[in-house]
Order: C-alpha cells, then structure tokens, then sequence
C-alpha cells in the first residue's frame, strides 16, 4: 500500500539552527500538509499546500516557517531559526481531492 | 470552549469487550469526520471517515456522526490487544471545497486492550 515517507526519522539540531524536514507524498495526491505534535499535546495543524502555493496556515507557521515542492516529489518544511519550543514531532500528510489525509510517521525533531 | 473535545482516559478494557470513544466538537462548519490510530512513535492512521451525519460500518468498527449534537463516536466491536492505541477524532471543514482541508484533532483516547 503506498504511503507517506518522512526523513529523518530524528533530527537533532542547536537553537538557532535551520533544520529542513523531507517528506514524500504519496504519488498521486495534489495536496500536502504539515501538522506537529508537542510530547504530551494534541496534533497541530501547521500548512496545507495546494498547486504549489499555501492554501491554510495556522497561526504557528509564522515567518521562521516555510514550505516548498521542489521537485515533482519531495515536499518539505524548513524552519530557520530553530527555538527550544520548536521541539515536538512533525507530521506530513497528502490527500487526494475530497478524500482524508494520510499521515507519514513523523520526524523527532530535538532542539538543543 | 474547544473545538475538538476528547476524553483522554486512559481506557482500559478486556479482550473481546465492545469499547465506545467520543468526542463532541463546537464547530459547525466541520462537515467531514475522520477517526485516526496512532501507534507509539508512529504516525495517525486513518481508520475510518465519514461525511456529515449518519453511521459507516468497516469490520469491527463503527463511526457514528450526529450533527445536531455534535458528538462523534467510535465503537470497536471483539476489542482485540492490538487496538491498544490512541485514537483520535479529527473533523473537517472542508475548506474551498477541493479537499477536506485542515484537521482539527482531539487530544486522542488512549486505549488498552488486555489478553
């Protein structure tokens, strides 16, 4: 069954750092999205991307975020200046169009 | 008040009992309802969706959506130990109507299921 990969599994990075997670949608879905999970805390909803622009950002994904499609398959979040409240797991979703999101299983990301 | 409100438990119940998870939810705009397993240090797995009110059947899963109350449920019939997890309720607005949108997830029930 095809599913979502996320890389690194686990990225350990200085405050400060910019830190690019990678993810692979699924290959025939036309949306992506990007949620985080503080240890202990409900998953967040952060970006959803659609035709290569942002169609949804909450309010967390503020200026130090920001997302790209850089090729027809890689779909990634960067984070420019990591702080120590940056530190939870990231999650990548696609979907196709009116249908529910499939989630990959996430990249730790530590701040030191 | 929330939007998405979920007993966080834990909940714990003997193999082949029938177990029930709810959530209630404050917004109205949420049209699409989805119920999602999460494995420890896994990510959610989509379980079951279901599109406003009314009930959906999978096996030994039921989802039930009323709308009037807003109260989504979650019932898993001959409770099995590996539907031990957190399940978490995830509705949607469907947002432009192109696709469900974003997610609003409950805090996640966690759930065990012992021999």
């Amino acid at each position: 069954e095809p599913e979502v990969t996320q890389t690194p599994s686990h990225q350990v990075t200085q405050m400060g750092q910019e830190v690019i997670l990678r993810c692979v949608p699924i290959s025939n879905h036309l949306y992506f999205y990007w949620y985080r999970q503080i240890l202990g805390q409900k998953v967040e909803f952060l970006v959803s991307f659609y035709n290569n622009e942002i169609s949804e950002k909450s309010e967390i994904f503020d200026d130090q975020f920001s997302v790209e499609r850089p090729d027809g398959s890689n779909f990634t979040l960067k984070i420019r200046s990591t702080k120590l409240e940056d530190s939870a797991m990231y999650f990548c979703a696609s979907s196709l169009q009116y249908q529910p999101q499939h989630f990959g299983d996430g990249t730790r990301l530590s701040i030191l | 008040q929330k939007e998405v409100e979920q007993d966080p438990g834990p909940l714990s119940v003997p193999e082949g009992a029938i177990v029930s998870l709810n959530c209630t939810y404050s917004n109205s705009a949420f049209q699409y309802f989805m119920w999602y397993r999460q494995y420890s240090r896994k990510g959610p797995e989509l379980l079951m969706y279901t599109y406003s009110s009314g009930n959906k059947e999978d096996g030994r899963f039921t989802a039930q959506v009323d709308k009037s109350s807003k109260y989504i449920s979650l019932f898993i019939r001959d409770s099995q130990p590996s539907d031990s997890a957190t399940y978490l309720c995830a509705p949607a607005g469907g947002a432009g109507g192109t696709s469900y949108g974003k997610l609003t997830f409950g805090q996640g029930t966690i759930l065990t299921v012992h021999p």
